[in-house]
């Protein structure tokens, strides 16, 4: 079955970390761009960071940058987001999801939940 | 950066009814556009993609058009199972970003 599993979410207080996993299945892992997408509650979808079919090529929204690290690992169809400095803005459903370039986001996971609070 | 705005934010319509949602760039993005479709509890799911090529399994209901800074979703006939909320996306270059959505409830 072709799917996208997350997990690693949970309760962090502001200042903590958070290691985000997403495990791939059904599909060429490898020849895919890959995204991590989060949705706060009850507001819209912000993009957060991509990385290349390869891992070389890596992009961060702004909220992000210098505190998030997207990695994959190809050899065991696995996608993840090291999340550093966590803010209480950053407390969200993170969903992973597949590219296809130019395109779209065709291929989504559930989401797993990040909350981050005192 | 590019920006989407999306509208209305709120619609109200009934069975039957033809919609059309707008999605503005703040910069001609092509036609790198991604609609999809949002219900509650549950993963955005790809309605059309290159602002006008529909997902297969997508319902022929829904089309798309536009090309640059002005797209649009339009979806004919709403079904019950329409009411969701809309979700515009560019994929033009990083950062890629997503309009603030359009919610769609039955009047």
């Amino acid at each position: 079955e072709v799917q996208l599993v997350e997990s690693g979410g949970g309760l962090v207080t502001p200042g903590g970390s958070l290691r985000l996993s997403c495990a791939a299945s059904g599909f060429i892992f490898s020849g895919h761009t890959m995204n991590w997408v989060r949705q706060a509650p009850g507001k819209g979808l912000e993009w957060v960071s991509s990385i290349g079919a390869t891992g070389t090529d890596t992009f961060y929204a702004d909220s992000v940058k210098g505190r998030f690290a997207i990695s994959r690992d190809n050899a065991r169809n696995s996608l993840y987001l090291q999340m550093n400095s966590l803010r209480a803005e950053d407390t969200a459903l993170y969903y992973c999801s597949r590219d296809q370039p130019f395109s779209n986001f065709d291929l989504w996971g559930q989401g797993t939940l990040v909350t981050v609070s005192s | 950066d590019i920006q989407l705005t999306q509208s209305p934010s709120f619609l109200s319509a009934s069975v039957g009814d033809s919609v059309t949602i707008t999605c503005r760039a703040s910069q001609a993005i092509n036609n790198y556009l991604a609609w999809y479709q949002q219900k509650p509890g549950k993963a955005p799911k790809l309605l059309i993609y290159r602002a006008s090529s529909l997902q297969s399994g997508v319902p022929s209901r829904f089309s798309g058009s536009g090309s640059g800074t002005e797209f649009t979703l339009t979806i004919s006939s709403l079904q019950p199972e329409d009411f969701a909320v809309y979700f515009c996306q560019h994929l033009h270059t990083y950062p890629l970003s997503f309009g603030g959505g359009t919610k769609m409830e039955i009047k």
